[in-house]
């Protein structure tokens, strides 16, 4: 019973390096969201996916880009990683573009930049 | 403008009490959901109630219900007989346009024997 899987769990980057951060899920879900969380500011959202073959941007979604492969995955790219970059990402999915659906989230990568 | 505001950085309480977590909104839409998220230290996020504009009726599942006051733009989590196992962040959240859930910055909650 997988649910939201995100890989890696830990990661520590250089300034400008360039990472991938994985996520899929198995219960079949239509909607996906990748946010971020800092101390003190909740999650953000930065780039999320009604559907196969669409995404929009969130809240904050410069440094970032995102590719919906399937309706399983839903992967984020740091280009060039940044300091303010650090943070811990928290993939999610929904059933149904409803307002009652409740989001399911992964466990979480969390990411250092030096 | 902030969407959701929860004013209580933390909050104590002791075991076997109750207590109630603050949230307000602000939207001028008149269909909105509104969720409440528990985030313990391991760090994964944990949907615990969930309450629509429309709900006449207060939310409650199990220890957990939610102080609807449309009104007042408030949606309350209140949760019964504390545990130790309640210690955590907890987060508000209002979903407006089918799409995006937008979160509150959080409640940390401390639950003492």
């Amino acid at each position: 019973n997988a649910g939201v899987t995100q890989t890696p769990k830990f990661q520590v980057l250089k300034t400008g390096q360039s990472m991938t951060l994985q996520c899929a899920q198995d219960m079949n879900h239509n909607s996906m969201y990748w946010y971020r969380q800092d101390p003190g500011m909740g999650l953000r959202l930065i780039y999320y996916s009604a559907s196969e073959g669409t995404t929009d941007k969130g809240e904050v979604p410069n440094g970032y880009n995102v590719s919906r492969l399937n309706k399983r995955e839903f992967s984020l790219r740091l280009e060039s990683a940044a300091p303010s970059q650090t943070s811990v990402y928290f993939c999610a999915s929904s059933e149904l573009t409803v307002l009652n659906s409740p989001l399911h989230f992964g466990n979480g990568t969390r990411l250092t930049v030096t | 403008a902030q969407k959701i505001t929860q004013t209580q950085p933390g909050m104590f309480v002791q075991e076997k009490e109750a207590v109630t977590l603050d949230c307000t909104y602000d939207t001028s839409d008149q269909s909105y959901g509104l969720f409440w998220y528990k985030q313990p230290s391991s760090g994964e996020m944990i949907f615990l109630i969930y309450q629509g504009s429309y709900d006449e009726q207060n939310a409650t599942e199990g220890r957990y219900s939610l102080n609807f006051q449309k009104a007042r733009k408030s949606a309350n989590l209140v949760i019964s007989a504390s545990q130790l196992g309640d210690s955590a962040m907890y987060f508000c959240a209002m979903r407006e346009d089918f799409q995006k859930l937008v979160f509150g910055t959080g409640t940390r909650l401390l639950v003492s024997p």
